[in-house]
């Protein structure tokens, strides 16, 4: 089934520790995003991927990194977490990253629910 | 004053109601706005997108777009008890990304 696959589904970690999020997607989408959500706060952007090779930054970038060695995979890092980075996070893809009728059309994989103690 | 806002809900309309949804939003530069739906523990779904100034019908949807104004709209028609969920108000501004409110909750009353 085509679509964004995320893992791991839900995790507790304790501060400090490094985490990754995995994303990956088999649709061939040019565009990667990560998002945090948060109650009363909507989707924020952490990172962007426009295409392969390229990363940028979003509104909520710090405490986090981001890769894009190919176009089906981002991973999204928290080198040392913190409780503030307690959250749900959603990778999304869309066909092209800036322009045209597919920009912005967002695909969401199901999401990571991270807890941070 | 946030980018996009929209007012959190939750609203409640009884089942065969008109339900209207409301976005404003703050760049003047944006193009584009899309509607995405969010059922509890779920991912956002898209649900209609629209560029141009008045309506987009989809079904017993219709996007409303006033760039004057700077507000977007979202009406369902003949509201279902499926149709509860929150619904997420984006809006792709002059950075070209897409920026969210956070989200009505919807709640049709059967």
């Amino acid at each position: 089934i085509a679509g964004i696959t995320q893992a791991p589904t839900s995790q507790i970690l304790a501060a400090g520790r490094r985490m990754t999020l995995r994303c990956t997607q088999d649709m061939r989408h040019n565009a990667m995003y990560w998002y945090r959500q948060d109650l009363g706060l909507g989707l924020r952007l952490i990172h962007y991927s426009n295409t392969a090779g390229t990363t940028g930054k979003g509104e909520v970038p710090d405490g986090y990194s981001v890769s894009r060695a190919n176009t089906d995979d981002f991973p999204l890092t928290l080198a040392s977490a913190v409780p503030s980075q307690t959250s749900v996070y959603f990778c999304a893809s869309s066909v092209t990253p800036t322009v045209g009728v597919g920009a912005n059309v967002l695909t969401f994989g199901a999401g990571s629910r991270l807890t941070v103690l | 004053q946030k980018e996009v806002e929209q007012n959190s809900g939750p609203l409640s309309v009884p089942e065969g109601a008109i339900a209207s949804l409301n976005c404003t939003y703050s760049d003047r530069g944006s193009q584009s706005f899309f509607w995405y739906r969010q059922y509890s523990g779920k991912s956002p779904e898209l649900i209609m997108f629209i560029y141009s100034n008045g309506d987009k019908e989809d079904g017993r949807f219709t996007a409303q777009l006033n760039k004057a104004s700077q507000y977007v709209s979202l009406l369902i028609r003949d509201s279902q008890p499926s149709d509860s969920a929150t619904y997420l108000c984006a809006v792709r501004g002059s950075a070209r990304q897409l920026t969210f409110g956070s989200g009505t909750q919807l709640t049709v009353l059967p």
